[in-house]
């Protein structure tokens, strides 16, 4: 049973345009969720997150949306770069020491 | 500032072997622990994970095993690898009690391949 979901496993997107990263989720008790950027052969590396008091959480190029009626979340990179490729992880968890559950991941490639 | 150690990056093993994987974090304590597991084509799928000295818990029934003999250190186990087993495995902390709303922070990794 999957309960974060990540039903695009790749997207590509020109340079400078923007790259719209989508995650679902299924378990109403989540209450706060993060995005993970990962190159091959590294660990992620924690980029944005969003607790559900809240429906968007910026820095700098980075926006997530949340969408709790809807259970859904996205990640907005404007203007996307080249270095932005790599593998974005949907995550999520609720409160107390829950582990992150992870969706499988959207690969992303920013084409100069 | 806080740092995490996990290693070895790469490691070959034949079926039927065994494994340890070791994971230490510097600069917090009592810290929650973490093993997941990516594998080929497949998101990060949640191990075992572990909120103080030997307790552990364990999300999948597989043929590994974790232990947590210190505070900062997280040991990945198997009496006998798989082929199955084959896949990139991470380590990871978030803060204990207190630090509800935070990220984890990932180790690089060790990919491991069973022959």
């Amino acid at each position: 049973d999957q309960q974060v979901k990540q039903n695009s496993p790749s997207l590509s997107v020109q340079e400078g345009r923007i790259s719209i990263l989508n995650c679902d989720y299924t378990n109403s008790m989540f209450d706060y969720f993060l995005w993970y950027k990962k190159y091959p052969a590294e660990g992620p590396t924690f980029l944005i997150s969003i607790s559900s008091i809240k429906d968007k959480n910026e820095d700098g190029r980075f926006t997530v949306f949340l969408n709790k009626s809807a259970k859904h979340l996205s990640l907005h990179i404007v203007p996307s770069q080249p270095g932005d490729s790599a593998v974005y992880f949907c995550a999520a968890s609720y409160s107390g020491n829950t582990p992150l559950v992870f969706g499988k991941g959207t690969r992303l490639s920013v084409i100069a | 500032s806080q740092t995490i150690h996990q290693w070895p990056a790469t490691l070959v093993q034949p079926v039927g072997s065994p494994l340890s994987l070791e994971c230490t974090v510097e600069g917090t304590s009592n810290p929650n622990l973490y093993w997941y597991r990516q594998a080929a084509g497949r998101g990060l799928q949640l191990l075992f994970y572990s909120v103080g000295i030997g307790q552990i818990s364990s999300e999948v029934p597989q043929n590994l095993s974790a232990s947590r003999p210190q505070d900062r250190q997280f040991i990945l186990s198997s009496k006998k690898l798989l082929l199955s087993d084959s896949g990139f495995y991470l380590c990871a902390w978030k803060g204990g009690t207190g630090d509800v709303y935070t990220e984890a922070f990932f180790g690089q990794g060790t990919r491991l391949t069973v022959v």
